[in-house]
Protein backbone atom coordinates (compact mmCIF):
# COMPACT_ATOMS: atom_id res chain seq x y z
CA UNK A 1 0.00 0.00 0.00
CA UNK A 2 1.10 3.60 -0.90
CA UNK A 3 2.29 5.17 2.15
CA UNK A 4 2.05 8.70 0.75
CA UNK A 5 -0.62 9.55 -1.69
CA UNK A 6 -0.71 12.77 -3.47
CA UNK A 7 -4.33 13.01 -5.86
CA UNK A 8 -3.63 15.31 -8.22
CA UNK A 9 -1.01 14.98 -10.65
CA UNK A 10 -1.24 18.44 -11.70
CA UNK A 11 -3.06 21.61 -10.76
CA UNK A 12 -3.19 24.85 -11.97
CA UNK A 13 -3.33 28.66 -10.27
CA UNK A 14 -3.68 32.30 -11.46
CA UNK A 15 -0.62 33.79 -10.18
CA UNK A 16 -1.02 35.62 -7.00
CA UNK A 17 -3.84 33.40 -6.28
CA UNK A 18 -3.60 30.57 -3.00
CA UNK A 19 -3.47 26.95 -4.15
CA UNK A 20 -3.49 24.26 -2.11
CA UNK A 21 -2.02 20.74 -3.09
CA UNK A 22 -2.93 17.62 -1.51
CA UNK A 23 -1.23 14.85 0.26
CA UNK A 24 -2.58 11.71 2.19
CA UNK A 25 -0.65 9.19 4.19
CA UNK A 26 -0.69 6.11 5.84
CA UNK A 27 1.36 4.75 9.14
CA UNK A 28 1.07 3.01 12.24
CA UNK A 29 3.84 4.93 13.86
CA UNK A 30 2.38 7.18 16.41
CA UNK A 31 6.00 9.03 15.57
CA UNK A 32 6.66 10.37 12.16
CA UNK A 33 7.68 13.16 9.99
CA UNK A 34 6.03 15.16 7.22
CA UNK A 35 7.85 17.03 4.64
CA UNK A 36 7.49 18.66 1.26
CA UNK A 37 9.71 19.10 -1.79
CA UNK A 38 9.66 21.37 -4.49
CA UNK A 39 11.21 20.24 -7.85
CA UNK A 40 11.73 22.97 -10.70
CA UNK A 41 12.76 21.77 -14.14
CA UNK A 42 16.25 22.68 -13.16
CA UNK A 43 15.48 19.06 -11.32
CA UNK A 44 17.17 19.87 -7.96
CA UNK A 45 14.75 19.01 -4.66
CA UNK A 46 14.23 21.94 -2.90
CA UNK A 47 13.31 21.26 0.89
CA UNK A 48 10.26 23.60 1.87
CA UNK A 49 7.98 22.88 5.71
CA UNK A 50 8.30 20.11 7.87
CA UNK A 51 5.26 18.97 10.21
CA UNK A 52 5.94 16.71 12.95
CA UNK A 53 3.44 14.59 14.21
CA UNK A 54 3.02 15.91 17.63
CA UNK A 55 3.46 19.59 16.73
CA UNK A 56 0.40 21.35 17.81
CA UNK A 57 0.68 24.10 15.40
CA UNK A 58 0.75 23.73 11.53
CA UNK A 59 3.76 24.77 9.88
CA UNK A 60 4.51 27.66 8.04
CA UNK A 61 7.34 28.93 6.54
CA UNK A 62 7.40 32.38 4.29
CA UNK A 63 4.19 31.68 1.85
CA UNK A 64 4.01 28.15 2.53
CA UNK A 65 1.69 26.79 5.14
CA UNK A 66 1.05 22.95 5.85
CA UNK A 67 -2.41 22.14 6.69
CA UNK A 68 -2.19 19.46 9.36
CA UNK A 69 -5.10 17.02 9.59
CA UNK A 70 -4.11 14.35 11.62
CA UNK A 71 -7.34 12.54 12.36
CA UNK A 72 -7.73 12.81 8.60
CA UNK A 73 -4.20 11.73 7.82
CA UNK A 74 -3.57 14.67 5.61
CA UNK A 75 -0.74 17.10 5.01
CA UNK A 76 -1.99 19.09 2.72
CA UNK A 77 0.80 22.08 1.46
CA UNK A 78 -0.74 25.69 1.00
CA UNK A 79 0.97 28.03 -1.14
CA UNK A 80 -0.16 31.87 -1.20
CA UNK A 81 0.00 34.21 -3.04
CA UNK A 82 1.41 32.08 -6.32
CA UNK A 83 4.51 33.42 -8.23
CA UNK A 84 5.30 32.48 -11.78
CA UNK A 85 8.22 30.79 -9.85
CA UNK A 86 6.24 28.19 -8.55
CA UNK A 87 5.56 26.19 -11.02
CA UNK A 88 7.31 23.13 -10.46
CA UNK A 89 6.88 19.20 -9.41
CA UNK A 90 5.77 19.28 -5.67
CA UNK A 91 6.59 16.26 -3.28
CA UNK A 92 5.31 15.43 0.00
CA UNK A 93 7.31 12.98 2.36
CA UNK A 94 7.32 11.38 5.33
CA UNK A 95 9.49 9.43 8.08
CA UNK A 96 8.51 7.26 10.40
CA UNK A 97 10.44 7.29 13.53
CA UNK A 98 10.56 3.33 13.62
CA UNK A 99 11.37 3.16 9.80
CA UNK A 100 14.77 2.00 8.94
CA UNK A 101 17.97 4.86 9.20
CA UNK A 102 15.60 7.70 8.70
CA UNK A 103 14.29 7.30 4.75
CA UNK A 104 11.49 9.05 2.76
CA UNK A 105 8.90 7.62 1.26
CA UNK A 106 7.51 9.73 -1.18
CA UNK A 107 5.01 10.60 -3.07
CA UNK A 108 3.86 10.64 -6.93
CA UNK A 109 4.13 14.14 -7.02
CA UNK A 110 1.96 16.80 -8.08
CA UNK A 111 2.96 19.12 -11.37
CA UNK A 112 2.20 22.76 -10.73
CA UNK A 113 1.92 25.64 -13.25
CA UNK A 114 1.29 29.09 -11.69
CA UNK A 115 -0.33 31.12 -15.37
CA UNK A 116 0.10 34.94 -15.49
CA UNK B 1 24.80 24.82 2.95
CA UNK B 2 25.04 20.59 2.31
CA UNK B 3 26.44 20.16 -0.74
CA UNK B 4 25.73 16.93 -2.31
CA UNK B 5 27.27 16.58 -5.89
CA UNK B 6 26.43 13.55 -8.26
CA UNK B 7 29.51 13.45 -11.18
CA UNK B 8 27.57 13.49 -13.88
CA UNK B 9 24.44 15.45 -14.94
CA UNK B 10 23.61 13.33 -17.94
CA UNK B 11 24.56 10.21 -18.81
CA UNK B 12 24.24 7.60 -21.94
CA UNK B 13 25.52 4.09 -22.15
CA UNK B 14 24.66 1.22 -24.10
CA UNK B 15 22.57 -2.20 -23.20
CA UNK B 16 25.01 -4.35 -21.28
CA UNK B 17 27.34 -1.30 -19.82
CA UNK B 18 28.52 -1.59 -16.14
CA UNK B 19 27.56 1.73 -14.99
CA UNK B 20 29.06 3.91 -12.38
CA UNK B 21 27.01 6.68 -10.43
CA UNK B 22 28.99 8.80 -7.91
CA UNK B 23 27.82 10.78 -5.33
CA UNK B 24 29.83 13.13 -2.91
CA UNK B 25 28.82 15.03 0.26
CA UNK B 26 30.76 17.41 1.86
CA UNK B 27 28.86 17.69 5.58
CA UNK B 28 30.04 14.74 7.30
CA UNK B 29 26.39 12.76 7.04
CA UNK B 30 26.10 8.91 8.18
CA UNK B 31 23.50 8.51 5.71
CA UNK B 32 23.44 8.26 2.17
CA UNK B 33 20.44 7.13 -0.44
CA UNK B 34 20.20 6.63 -3.77
CA UNK B 35 16.50 7.17 -5.40
CA UNK B 36 15.13 6.61 -8.68
CA UNK B 37 12.39 8.93 -9.98
CA UNK B 38 10.40 8.24 -13.06
CA UNK B 39 6.83 10.40 -13.89
CA UNK B 40 4.36 9.11 -12.54
CA UNK B 41 6.07 7.18 -10.13
CA UNK B 42 7.54 9.84 -7.63
CA UNK B 43 11.02 8.58 -6.27
CA UNK B 44 11.37 5.29 -5.60
CA UNK B 45 14.65 3.86 -3.07
CA UNK B 46 17.17 1.81 -4.52
CA UNK B 47 19.52 1.29 -2.03
CA UNK B 48 20.77 3.50 1.26
CA UNK B 49 23.93 3.17 3.86
CA UNK B 50 24.43 4.37 7.31
CA UNK B 51 28.10 3.63 7.12
CA UNK B 52 31.13 2.87 5.60
CA UNK B 53 30.88 -0.82 3.94
CA UNK B 54 27.00 -1.03 5.05
CA UNK B 55 23.61 -1.15 3.05
CA UNK B 56 20.58 -1.37 3.07
CA UNK B 57 18.16 -2.40 0.07
CA UNK B 58 15.41 -0.30 -0.95
CA UNK B 59 12.38 -0.58 -2.51
CA UNK B 60 13.67 -1.71 -5.77
CA UNK B 61 17.11 -2.92 -5.67
CA UNK B 62 17.16 -5.45 -8.15
CA UNK B 63 19.65 -4.65 -10.83
CA UNK B 64 21.62 -2.22 -8.82
CA UNK B 65 24.16 -2.59 -6.34
CA UNK B 66 26.17 0.24 -4.24
CA UNK B 67 29.60 0.85 -2.87
CA UNK B 68 30.62 2.60 0.08
CA UNK B 69 34.25 2.83 0.89
CA UNK B 70 34.45 6.17 2.01
CA UNK B 71 32.01 7.77 4.24
CA UNK B 72 31.62 11.04 2.00
CA UNK B 73 30.77 8.68 -1.37
CA UNK B 74 28.43 6.77 -2.44
CA UNK B 75 28.55 4.80 -5.86
CA UNK B 76 25.71 2.88 -7.20
CA UNK B 77 26.53 0.63 -9.99
CA UNK B 78 24.73 -0.68 -12.75
CA UNK B 79 26.18 -4.15 -13.17
CA UNK B 80 24.55 -4.75 -16.87
CA UNK B 81 22.78 -1.27 -18.26
CA UNK B 82 19.06 -2.18 -19.44
CA UNK B 83 16.59 0.44 -20.93
CA UNK B 84 14.37 -0.20 -18.65
CA UNK B 85 17.16 1.75 -15.95
CA UNK B 86 16.97 4.79 -18.05
CA UNK B 87 15.58 7.48 -15.39
CA UNK B 88 16.71 10.05 -13.52
CA UNK B 89 19.00 9.13 -10.57
CA UNK B 90 18.98 11.34 -7.49
CA UNK B 91 21.45 10.69 -4.42
CA UNK B 92 20.48 12.75 -0.99
CA UNK B 93 22.24 12.46 2.45
CA UNK B 94 21.14 13.28 6.27
CA UNK B 95 22.79 13.04 9.59
CA UNK B 96 21.63 9.82 11.79
CA UNK B 97 18.18 9.68 12.20
CA UNK B 98 17.69 13.39 13.22
CA UNK B 99 13.70 13.66 12.91
CA UNK B 100 13.18 16.43 11.92
CA UNK B 101 15.90 16.64 9.47
CA UNK B 102 15.23 16.65 5.66
CA UNK B 103 17.04 14.79 3.35
CA UNK B 104 19.84 16.80 1.45
CA UNK B 105 19.88 16.01 -2.34
CA UNK B 106 22.12 16.40 -5.37
CA UNK B 107 21.03 17.80 -8.74
CA UNK B 108 20.31 14.19 -10.23
CA UNK B 109 21.73 12.37 -12.77
CA UNK B 110 19.71 11.77 -16.06
CA UNK B 111 20.67 8.31 -17.18
CA UNK B 112 19.79 6.94 -20.87
CA UNK B 113 20.78 3.77 -21.48
CA UNK B 114 19.76 2.63 -25.06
Amino acid sequence: AQKITQTQPGMFVQEKEAVTLDCTYDTSDPSYGLFWYKQPSSGEMIFLIYQGSYDQQNATEGRYSLNFQKARKSANLVISASQLGDSAMYFCAMREEGSTLGRLYFGRGTQLTVWP
Amino acid sequence: DVKVTQSSRYLVKRTGEKVFLECVQDMDHENMFWYRQDPGLGLRLIYFSYDVKMKEKGDIPEGYSVSREKKERFSLILESASTNQTSMYLCASSPPTVYNSPLHFGNGTRLTVT
